[in-house]
Order: structure tokens, then C-alpha cells, then sequence
């Protein structure tokens, strides 16, 4: 399997932009999670998805942070407007349960500069 | 409040040499405890997966530890190598799919 993939890897967008990040599960896992990682604030769980419906999504910041899984083979993750304190990396990861006892498997993540 | 603690933030070890990363947390209901790694520039790489009921697991060079009566949990490297070079995260769950992590160790392994 190819993993998690993820699009795009990098991304330099100006403040006030769209930004819309992509995500390709596993084949057969039913969980999905956006998270995010700064330096100061390291690894956060932004929304995890179970067969395709949104079950928390306590860790997405503010409004200006949506996403969605159409299916079970694509999710996004929406930021209108960007600012500046968006930038980070943004992981997608996905598991074949739950997520409480099986492995999660992430992607290489997706580099986001806001200027 | 839920936490995860983890020390050292970094850690600089010799290679062959072995070394212990600690992961302190408060997280309750406690479901499991995972170990990362993470290299600089990919995605975080399972390691070990402990439920309450595990001590200890091994993987390979990596064995982790679990104490849940003091809520600890150790990640000890054996006969480190350059390759074990990365960030170390440790993730405590929560009955719910509560998932918290700690900031990580860094560690590098200098020749």
C-alpha cells in the first residue's frame, strides 16, 4: 500500500488566501484525523472522522478551519482565510478501528507558509 | 487536566550508546499510551502501542514501558544508532478517542 498520501506537500499562500489541503487514507481504514504540528505547540488533533462522519472535531481552532470526507478515500481540510499563525504542518493520518488500539499511520504532511 | 510531560526535551547520546526517554501523564479515563518517531521532515512512525494492562513491549532496539499506577512510561533505546536520530512523541488515549501528546524528546546520536 502506498500510505497516507497527502497534497501538497508544500504550500506558500498569502494571508487572507484559501487554503485547501488533501488527504488519501489508507485503503480500508475507517478513521481518519487532521492534526497539526508547530514548534511551540507540537502535535495537535485538529478532527477525527469514523466512516466518513466528523466525530470530534473539538481541536479545529476557529471558523475559519472546515473539514470534510466526501468518501472514504478523500478528506480535506479547508482554511479561509489564512493568517500568518496558520502556518504549519498539517498531517492526515488514518487507523482500521477506532484509533484507540490500532496503529495510526500518518502521512509525510503538508508544509504550509502563510505570508 | 489531561497532560503529557515529557523530558529530556533533547537529548544528545553517543553512538552505541543506550538512553531512557520519559512520558509523564495525567490522562484519565486511561485508554492506551504510544510511542512515535518522528524524523525531521516525515510524519510521526508508530513504535509501540501499550494498553493498561502491558508492562512492557519491544521493538526491535526500542523497548517501552508502562507504569500505570504512577502513570509513567519509558522508552529505552539499546545500542543507539545514527538512524535513531529523530523526535520521540509520546500519545496517551483516553476512553473516547481523547488522544493526547506530549511536545517530545529530541534526541540526537553523534559518531
Amino acid at each position: 500500500d502506498a500510505g497516507v498520501i497527502q497534497s501538497p506537500r508544500h504550500e506558500v499562500t498569502e494571508m487572507g488566501q484559501e487554503v485547501t489541503l488533501r488527504c488519501k487514507p489508507i485503503s480500508g481504514h475507517n478513521s481518519l484525523f487532521w492534526y497539526r504540528q508547530t514548534m511551540m505547540r507540537g502535535l495537535e488533533l485538529l478532527i477525527y472522522f469514523n466512516n466518513n462522519v466528523p466525530i470530534d472535531d473539538s481541536g479545529m481552532p476557529e471558523d475559519r478551519f472546515s473539514a470534510k470526507m466526501p468518501n472514504a478515500s478523500f478528506s480535506t481540510l479547508k482554511i479561509q482565510p489564512s493568517e500568518p499563525r496558520d502556518s504549519a504542518v498539517y498531517f492526515c493520518a488514518s487507523s482500521d478501528f477506532g484509533g484507540e488500539w490500532n496503529t495510526i499511520y500518518f502521512g509525510e504532511g503538508s508544509w504550509l507558509t502563510v505570508v | 487536566k489531561n497532560q503529557v510531560e515529557q523530558s529530556p526535551q533533547s537529548l544528545i547520546i553517543l553512538e552505541g550508546k543506550n538512553c531512557t526517554l520519559q512520558c509523564n501523564y495525567t490522562v484519565s479515563p486511561f485508554s492506551n499510551l504510544r510511542w512515535y518517531k518522528q524524523d525531521t521532515g516525515r510524519g510521526p512512525v508508530s513504535l509501540t502501542i501499550m494498553t493498561f494492562s502491558e508492562n512492557t513491549k519491544s521493538n526491535g532496539r526500542y523497548t517501552a514501558t508502562l507504569d500505570a499506577d504512577t502513570k509513567q512510561s519509558s522508552l529505552h533505546i539499546t545500542a543507539s544508532q545514527l538512524s535513531d536520530s529523530a523526535s520521540y512523541i509520546c500519545v496517551v488515549s483516553a476512553y473516547g478517542n481523547q488522544f493526547y501528546f506530549g511536545t517530545g524528546t529530541s534526541l540526537t546520536v553523534i559518531p
